[in-house]
């Protein structure tokens, strides 16, 4: 099983500012089997990046995804008050799916 | 518009089985450039893929629950179902159903979930 460990757990932010969320594997993936979600409270997830650098639809280019072998990166731009929510990461390089543990992205 | 819409018969009692219905609307199941999934969410564990069926009825489960794990797919209903046997209290969580996107071809679950229908809670307890 491929371990993913997310950080910071949790980030505070102010609106406009940037966040960068991380996401470590326990083991080498192709980046081309890695996601992004994001969760609001009483919802659920939602792609935001696959492929580890795509952008998926209606997502604005205020996120972007990036890295590769073990270490994977979401970085989002001039934070919008939509924008804190909790973010996950996924990788499907394996037959296991896994899930990291999520980071928070809360208001300051 | 796809929409999934996860649902189920309401609490389990401890060792009873799990079921759960996911319906979808706007998509047909039989498409074949799509996979289908059950993904659960509890406070101790997260994010933890159940298992995901293909439009051939292949399937594809977690090892660690793939003893425990049936998914099946009724084409005519345009919907797929999740049993879980002898559940636990650590089988309470919410559960979502979701379309995923096959990066690998026809013999593995790899991809990525979307989207995602809004879950429902399932409780373990007698």
């Amino acid at each position: 099983e491929i371990v993913l460990t997310q950080s910071p757990g949790t980030l505070s932010l102010s609106p406009g500012e940037s966040a960068t969320l991380s996401c470590r594997a326990s083991q080498t993936i192709n980046s081309h089997y890695f996601a992004w979600y994001q969760q609001k409270i009483g919802q659920a997830p939602k792609l935001f990046i696959y492929g580890a650098f795509s952008r998926a639809a209606g997502i604005p280019d205020r996120f972007s995804g990036s890295g590769s072998g073990t270490d994977f990166t979401l970085t989002i731009s001039r934070l919008e008050p939509e924008d804190f929510a909790v973010y996950y990461c996924q990788q499907y390089d394996s037959s296991h799916i896994t899930f990291g543990q999520g980071t928070r992205l809360e208001i300051k | 518009q796809l929409q999934l819409q996860a649902s189920g018969p309401g609490p389990v009692k401890p060792t009873e089985t799990l079921s759960l219905t996911c319906a979808v609307s706007g998509f047909s199941i039989g498409s074949s450039k799509y996979f289908w999934a059950w993904i659960r969410q509890s406070p101790g564990k997260g994010l933890e893929w159940i298992g995901t069926i293909s439009p051939t009825g292949n399937t594809f489960y977690s090892p660690s629950l793939k003893s425990r794990v049936t998914i099946s797919a009724d084409m005519s209903k345009n919907q797929f179902s999740l049993q879980l046997n002898s559940a636990t209290a650590a089988d309470t969580a919410v559960y979502f159903c979701a379309r995923s996107s096959p990066q690998l071809g026809l013999d593995s679950p790899a991809g990525w979930f979307d989207p995602w229908g809004q879950g429902t809670l399932v409780t373990v307890s007698s």
